[in-house]
């Protein structure tokens, strides 16, 4: 079992919709991740968040705003996503940002754009 | 650019022998290297790590090998078993630049034959 839980775990939405994805870990770790995962391809890194403050952008647009309310928990809001954003989104935690710890993944949220 | 290379889209291996998926890397300030398995549907499970200044870590069946002068790293499963089938993925980070930033291979898909 994952001990990275993400909800929804399928969504489908049009283009003009808001939605936001949620990420829970209870492991106490102090760093938590949004990663982008296309079809046959590795995660790609898109935000950072080290003790509840974003840390790293990677240069992803602003309809996707990530928010981390506390440190167990991670959204991202979703907003006039286009057709080609559809993906699994994954989030992954880790003890911290800037020490050799592998990060956890949760089982991703298949996102389907109309 | 690819840092991270896995050059085996897929490997099969009967069950009961050896499984030994393979990685290179470009990128010689990386000092932190993971690999991660992947079933369809669920997100990346951590499976086992090393840091540069080993050259081999073993967790069970699993082992990775770690060849600095040749930037190589492997991972042997050893008895492998159905349940291995799946993608496996390479990671490595440079911990100078920040470890969070894990850059991965594009995976290998091992099928475990019964």
């Amino acid at each position: 079992d994952t001990e990275v839980t993400q909800t929804p775990k399928h969504l489908v939405m049009g283009m003009t919709n808001k939605k936001s994805l949620k990420c829970e870990q209870h492991m106490g770790h102090r760093a938590m991740y949004w990663y982008k995962q296309k079809a046959k391809k590795p995660p790609e890194l898109m935000f950072v968040y080290s003790y509840e403050k974003l840390s790293i952008n990677e240069s992803v647009p602003s309809r996707f705003s990530p928010e981390c309310p506390n440190s167990s928990l991670l959204n991202l809001h979703l907003h006039a996503l286009q057709p080609e954003d559809s993906a699994l989104y994954l989030c992954a935690s880790s003890q911290d940002s800037y020490s050799n710890q592998p990060q956890h993944f949760g089982d991703g949220t298949r996102l389907s754009i109309l | 650019d690819q840092q991270v290379k896995q050059n085996s889209p897929s490997l099969s291996v009967q069950e009961g022998r050896i499984s030994i998926l393979n990685c290179d890397y470009t990128n010689s300030m990386f000092d932190y290297f993971l690999w991660y398995k992947k079933y369809p549907a669920e997100g990346p499970t951590f499976l086992i790590s090393i840091s540069s200044i080993k050259d081999k870590n073993e967790d069970g069946r699993f082992t990775v090998f770690l060849n600095k002068s040749a930037k190589h790293l492997s991972l042997h499963i050893v008895p492998s078993q159905p349940g291995d089938s799946a993608v496996y993925f390479c990671a490595a980070s440079d911990s100078g630049a920040g470890s969070y930033q894990l850059t991965f291979g594009k995976g290998t898909k091992l099928s475990v034959i019964p």
